[in-house]
C-alpha cells in the first residue's frame, strides 16, 4: 500500500472555525490531490499540488486553501467551516501523470 | 469538461454469479486513461483495474475485467465468481493524459453493489 496518512481520522467543529487537515506521504510522488466525497456526488477535486508551492483549483475550490511547503505534505484549510463542508475528504497521490492515484484513508468532518 | 456516468445507483447478485457494471464517459481527447475503484464499508479506496485508451485489449485482473468500447466511450466493469468481499461502491474514474500535467480523476457518482448469499 502506498504510504500515505491522513491526519485527523475524524473531526467535529463548529460553524465559522478554521480547520486544517494533514496529507503526509512517504513516497516521494509528485503529484498531491485533496477531494471530497459526498452521498450522490461520487468523489470531487477540490485542489491539486504538482510540487512544492505549486497548487491549482479543483472542481469545488470555494472556501479552501491549500499549501504544500514540502514533497510529503499537502495541508487543506478550510478558513471558515460551514455547514456545506461536512463530508468526507481523501488526499490522493501519483507518481506522474499516467499513473493511477492512490489514496489515503480519508477524514470524516462534521461542521455543527 | 470530462463526466463520467455511472447509471445504476444499486446492483445486487447472487454470491458466485457474474456481474457487470456499467460506465460511459464524455471526452474529446483521444489519450486517456480508465480506472474501476472498490470502496467497501472501510472507505479505502481500491485500485481495482485500469484500462489505457490507447489499447484495443481488454484490461483483466483475476476475476474482474472491462469491456472497452472506446468509440462509444463505455467502460464497464465484470465481476466473475462474485464473492462476498466484494460488496462494495464502485467508481468509474477518467483520467486525460497531459504529458506531465497534473489532472486529477474525474469521478461517476458510484454504484452500490450487493452479494447475495
Amino acid at each position: 500500500d502506498a504510504g500515505i496518512t491522513q491526519s485527523p481520522r475524524h473531526k467535529v467543529t463548529e460553524t465559522g472555525t478554521p480547520v486544517t487537515l494533514r496529507c503526509h506521504q512517504t513516497e516521494n510522488h509528485r503529484y498531491m490531490y485533496w477531494y471530497r466525497q459526498d452521498p450522490g456526488h461520487g468523489l470531487r477535486l477540490i485542489h491539486y499540488s504538482y510540487g512544492v508551492k505549486d497548487t491549482d483549483k479543483g472542481e469545488v475550490s470555494d472556501g479552501y486553501s491549500v499549501s504544500r511547503s514540502k514533497t510529503e505534505d499537502f495541508l487543506l484549510t478550510l478558513e471558515s467551516a460551514t455547514s456545506s463542508q461536512t463530508s468526507v475528504y481523501f488526499c490522493a497521490i501519483s507518481s506522474n501523470s499516467d499513473s493511477p492515484l492512490h489514496f489515503g484513508n480519508g477524514t470524516r468532518l462534521t461542521v455543527t | 469538461a470530462q463526466t463520467v456516468t455511472q447509471s445504476q445507483p444499486e446492483m445486487s447478485v447472487q454470491e458466485a454469479e457474474t456481474v457487470t457494471l456499467s460506465c460511459t464517459y464524455d471526452t474529446s481527447e483521444s489519450d486517456y486513461y480508465l480506472f474501476w475503484y472498490k470502496q467497501p464499508p472501510s472507505r479505502q479506496m481500491i485500485l481495482v483495474i485500469r484500462q489505457e485508451a490507447y489499447k484495443q485489449q481488454n484490461a483483466t485482473e483475476n476475476r474482474f475485467s472491462v469491456n472497452f468500447q472506446k468509440a462509444a466511450k463505455s467502460f464497464s466493469l465484470k465481476i466473475s465468481d462474485s464473492q462476498l468481499g466484494d460488496a462494495a461502491m464502485y467508481f468509474c474514474a477518467y483520467r486525460v493524459y497531459s504529458g506531465g500535467g497534473a489532472d486529477g480523476l474525474t469521478f461517476g457518482k458510484g454504484t452500490h453493489l450487493i452479494i447475495q448469499p
